[in-house]
């Protein structure tokens, strides 16, 4: 049984650029969730993505979007970089109804915006 | 708001000793509770859940209670060691829906040899 992998492992980007960051869920979880952990904080929710609709969404503004796959891998993206959108981004899966057992979280994309 | 408050505080004992990390939540209570571990660098890794008509759960050398009186859980690591150092992350489902968690700030555990 494979964990989350969550790719690259660390980026840095200029102010105003793009970016996509990727998660492969763990084997039999149908569920992605994006987190945000900025430094010192508590992971804070962007969004949740099962049967590649969006199923819940955060307190994030819309130049945060996601899609999820049918293997269901995910990707974040971000628009228009800011540079307090320096943070830790978590991926989590787990399956749908079942979040009371448990998030699989993967280590992380370490995202430096300068 | 449903808030999470964890001791901000980094909590410094000697190896073999008890090691205790509180919770407190805000208005509603949950269906249930989480707590997760996170090394630094890393992802949380989930160490238990416990249902509101729960007052304790143990996992090991873990236990966890939960007070709806008190708004508050209490974790606990016996037996404390060096590789227990941490940080410490409780979570709650907001009401109306469990799609997301609501995360507190975590509580960093350090365990001196």
């Amino acid at each position: 049984e494979t964990g989350v992998t969550q790719s690259p492992t660390h980026l840095i980007k200029t102010r105003g650029q793009q970016v996509t960051l990727r998660c492969s869920s763990q084997s039999g979880h149908n569920t992605v969730s994006w987190y945000q952990q900025a430094l010192g904080q508590g992971p804070q929710f962007i969004f949740q993505y099962y049967r590649e609709e969006e199923n819940g969404r955060g307190n994030f503004p819309p130049r945060f979007s996601g899609l999820q796959f049918p293997n269901y891998s995910s990707e974040l993206n971000v628009n228009a970089l800011e540079l307090d959108d320096s943070a830790l981004y978590l991926c989590a899966s787990s399956s749908q109804g079942q979040g009371e057992n448990g998030y699989t979280f993967g280590s992380g994309t370490r995202l430096t915006v300068v | 708001s449903q808030k999470i408050e964890q001791n901000s505080e980094a909590l410094n004992i000697q190896e073999g000793k008890t090691a205790t990390l509180t919770c407190n939540y805000t208005n509603y209570s949950p269906a249930y509770l989480q707590w997760y571990r996170q090394d630094p660098g890393r992802g949380p890794v989930f160490l238990l859940l416990i249902r509101e008509n729960e007052k304790e759960k143990r996992k090991e050398r873990l236990k966890v209670t939960f007070d709806t009186t008190l708004k508050q859980s209490l974790f606990h690591i016996t037996a404390s060691q060096p590789a227990d150092s941490a940080t410490y992350l409780c979570a709650r489902p907001p009401s109306g829906g469990y799609n997301k968690l609501i995360f507190g700030a975590g509580t960093r555990l350090a365990v001196h040899p």
